[in-house]
């Protein structure tokens, strides 16, 4: 079974503080990483697929880092607002999970207050 | 753009009944998939379709079975729904089954088995 783990489980900023959260992986046979905002009572959106070791990706005050080497990526949000409140979750996909495999972790729910 | 819906966002069924979740999506993927996500744990995959009548276990298929008799609607089933199965059911679809292929969600169904 693979493991990705996200950390901190959760998190509570306040409005315009800039964050950031983790996401670790097996570093060995790494094909992608994705990351997904989950928001309450929504559908989990797509925000970024990573592919290679050192990419990184930006979408207006979110970004992030991929480290492939270690088995690890960033999520930057910067000036968080309410509306970002949500749960971030990542995915793995690796040569041990073809056949369309993503193995998820289990999200780090941010809380922005006003 | 993109949608993928789900017959029911909240469903309360009595153990040993016949469940059916239902999940359209309306972008001619290929691929489609069910997921449930409990707390303190990653999406989890249960089954997925990569064509029409054709199906595949995912991680944790056991009580579960799946329906693909039409390209844009798969159907999983309960056939003796269990207090451990109470969760939130997600499904998903995909155009290919690369490692960069986004995943679209739906809004999920929180099933609660009394």
């Amino acid at each position: 079974i693979l493991n990705v783990e996200q950390s901190p489980q959760s998190l509570h900023v306040q409005e315009g503080d800039s964050t950031n959260f983790t996401c670790s992986f097996p570093s060995s046979n790494f094909y992608a990483l994705h990351w997904y905002r989950w928001e309450t009572a929504k559908s989990p959106e797509a925000l970024f697929v990573m592919t290679l070791n050192g990419d990184e990706k930006k979408k207006g005050r979110i970004s992030a880092t991929l480290n492939t080497k270690e088995g690890y990526s960033y999520l930057y949000i910067k000036g968080s607002q309410p509306e970002d409140s949500a749960t971030y979750l990542c995915a793995f996909f690796g040569l041990e999970t073809s056949g369309s495999r993503l193995t998820f972790g289990e999200g780090t729910q941010l809380t922005v207050n006003p | 753009d993109v949608k993928v819906t789900q017959s029911s966002r909240y469903l309360v069924k009595r153990t040993g009944e016949k469940v059916f979740l239902e999940c359209v999506q309306d972008m001619d993927h290929e691929n489609m998939f069910w997921y449930r996500q409990d707390p303190g744990l990653g999406l989890r995959l249960i089954y997925f379709s990569y064509d029409v009548k054709m199906k595949e276990k995912g991680d944790i298929p056991e009580g579960y079975s799946v329906s693909r008799e039409k390209k844009e609607r798969f159907s999983l089933i309960l056939e003796s729904a269990s207090t451990n199965q109470t969760s939130m059911y997600l499904c998903a679809s995909s155009e290919d089954i690369t490692s960069t292929d986004t995943q679209y969600f739906g809004p999920g169904t929180r099933l609660t088995v009394l």
